[in-house]
C-alpha cells in the first residue's frame, strides 16, 4: 500500500469549511483513499473513500487530483464535534480471501475552535 | 445502524494472567480485524481472520496471541500471559468483501490495563 503524508495539526473555525491535505504520490491504480477519524480514544470511524473520481456523503466531500497524487477532505460546516485525528489512508481493493488490513500514519490534528 | 460491539469496555488484569477480549461484528461480514493502540501512539494491525483462520498476521502478534470465532456471532482476541506492554486499546472491526472494496467498521474499544 502506498505511503501517505499529512500535515501533524490544523485549526479550523466553527462553520467554516475545514480542507485536509493528503500527499499519497507512489499510489497506484488499483489502490483507493480512505479517510477515517478518530475522536480521543474511541474507534477509528469511517469517513469516505474513492478510487479517482470525487465523492461526496453525508459527512463528507473527498477531491482527488487528476494524477491521484494527493486528495482532500472536505469538511463543509465544521463544528467543534469534528475535533479529532484524520487519518488518510492507500489501501488496495480486497480479493478473494484476501483480507487487507489498514495501515494507519499519525494523521492530522484537526482542532475546531469556537 | 449495524455496529461493531466490543465487551467489555475496561479491562484490568495482573500480569501473567490470560484475558479475552470479545467482540461481535456486523452481521453479514466476512473478514474479521485486531487493531491496538498503545496510549499515544498509532493504531496498529494485529490480525485478520476470513473463513475461520488468520489471513494475516503482523509482528506483534506472537504466541502469546490468538484469536477464534467460537460460534456464528463471537470474534475473541485472547492473551495467554498478559505484559505491561500489552495495556492499550483493543480494537475489533469487520468488513465485508465489496467490489468497492470493503470498509472497516471499527468496534468502540477495550481498554487493556495490564498492573
Amino acid at each position: 500500500d502506498a505511503k501517505t503524508t499529512q500535515p501533524p495539526s490544523m485549526d479550523c473555525a466553527e462553520g467554516r469549511a475545514a480542507n485536509l491535505p493528503c500527499n499519497h504520490s507512489t499510489i497506484s491504480g488499483n489502490e483507493y483513499v480512505y479517510w477515517y477519524r478518530q475522536i480521543h480514544s474511541q474507534g477509528p470511524q469511517y469517513i469516505i473513500h474513492g478510487l479517482k473520481n470525487n465523492e461526496t456523503n453525508e459527512m463528507a466531500s473527498l477531491i482527488i487530483t487528476e494524477d491521484r497524487k494527493s486528495s482532500t477532505l472536505i469538511l463543509p460546516h465544521a463544528t467543534l464535534r469534528d475535533t479529532a485525528v484524520y487519518y488518510c489512508i492507500v489501501r488496495g481493493t480486497i480479493s478473494s480471501g484476501s483480507a487487507r488490513q489498514l495501515t494507519f500514519g499519525s494523521g492530522t490534528q484537526l482542532t475546531v475552535l469556537p | 445502524e449495524p455496529e461493531v460491539t466490543q465487551t467489555p469496555s475496561h479491562q484490568v488484569t495482573q500480569m501473567g494472567q490470560e484475558v479475552i477480549l470479545r467482540c461481535v461484528p456486523i452481521s453479514n461480514h466476512l473478514y474479521f480485524y485486531w487493531y491496538r493502540q498503545i496510549l499515544g501512539q498509532k493504531v496498529e494491525f494485529l490480525v485478520s481472520f476470513y473463513n475461520n483462520e488468520i489471513s494475516e498476521k503482523s509482528e506483534i502478534f506472537d504466541d502469546q496471541f490468538s484469536v477464534e470465532r467460537p460460534d456464528g456471532s463471537n470474534f475473541t482476541l485472547k492473551i495467554r500471559s498478559t505484559k505491561l506492554e500489552d495495556s492499550a486499546m483493543y480494537f475489533c472491526a469487520s468488513t465485508s468483501q465489496t467490489p468497492l472494496g470493503g470498509i472497516q467498521y471499527f468496534g468502540a474499544g477495550t481498554r487493556l490495563s495490564v498492573l
